[in-house]
């Protein structure tokens, strides 16, 4: 167990839909980074908070977006889901998330059907 | 801009044996950090190994071992002694310059035959 939670672990919904993922964190870890996994495109990270701030941002579509909250959790927000979003949807949390030394520590995964 | 390739989609190796995962990036950075991450069939994604690139030491975790060759920007993993839990997807990470993103390898799957 990594000591980070992700919620719910599965959700199947239809296309044009709109649902939120959510993650905390460790404890102690300001960090949380959210990663996508799918078959056509390996893991691909989409964005990273720190202490409530948006710290990087990778291929993240402009349908999705997210935020943390002053707890330190964070939600993905993705809207008018289409088919090629199906996906597991990984958060991760490391310490402070400004050194590359860090180690991220992964989530279980929210694994995401749309049909 | 950084990227990490895995030649090897598939692999297998017979219990209690050695096997070797390779994977190369290429970056222009020259601090970063390199990782070896796990993903069984229940899909947890779990840290194996990691590298800092200013060492000039191999890491080594137990039966996992890395060699990092920074001047060809190689770094493989080596299992030894392998067992049947060893089965999973490995990924090969890379983390570097100005955030701490990962940028992950396509991924070896690994099957160990008993």
């Amino acid at each position: 167990d990594s000591g980070v939670t992700q919620t719910p672990k599965h959700l199947i919904t239809a296309t044009g839909q709109r649902v939120t993922l959510r993650c905390s964190p460790r404890s102690g870890d300001l960090s949380v980074y959210w990663y996508q996994q799918s078959l056509d495109q390996g893991l691909q990270f989409l964005i990273q908070y720190y202490n409530g701030e948006e710290r990087a941002k990778g291929n993240i579509l402009e349908r999705f977006s997210a935020q943390q909250f002053p707890d330190l959790h964070s939600e993905l927000n993705l809207s008018s889901l289409e088919l090629g979003d199906s996906a597991l949807y990984f958060c991760a949390s490391s310490v402070s998330g400004g050194s590359a030394q860090e180690t991220q520590y992964f989530g279980p995964g929210t694994r995401l059907l749309v049909l | 801009a950084q990227t990490v390739t895995q030649s090897q989609p598939e692999m297998s190796v017979q219990e209690a044996e050695t096997v070797t995962l390779s994977c190369t990036y290429d970056t222009s950075e020259s601090n970063y950090y390199l990782f070896w991450y796990k993903q069984p069939p229940s899909r947890q994604m779990i840290l194996v190994i990691r590298q800092e690139a200013y060492k000039q030491q191999n890491a080594t975790e137990n039966r996992f071992s890395v060699n990092f060759q920074k001047a060809a920007k190689s770094f493989s993993l080596k299992i030894s002694d392998s067992q049947l839990g060893d089965t999973a997807m490995y990924f090969c990470a890379f983390s570097g310059g100005a955030t701490n993103k990962l940028i992950f390898g396509t991924g070896t799957l690994l099957a160990v035959q008993p």
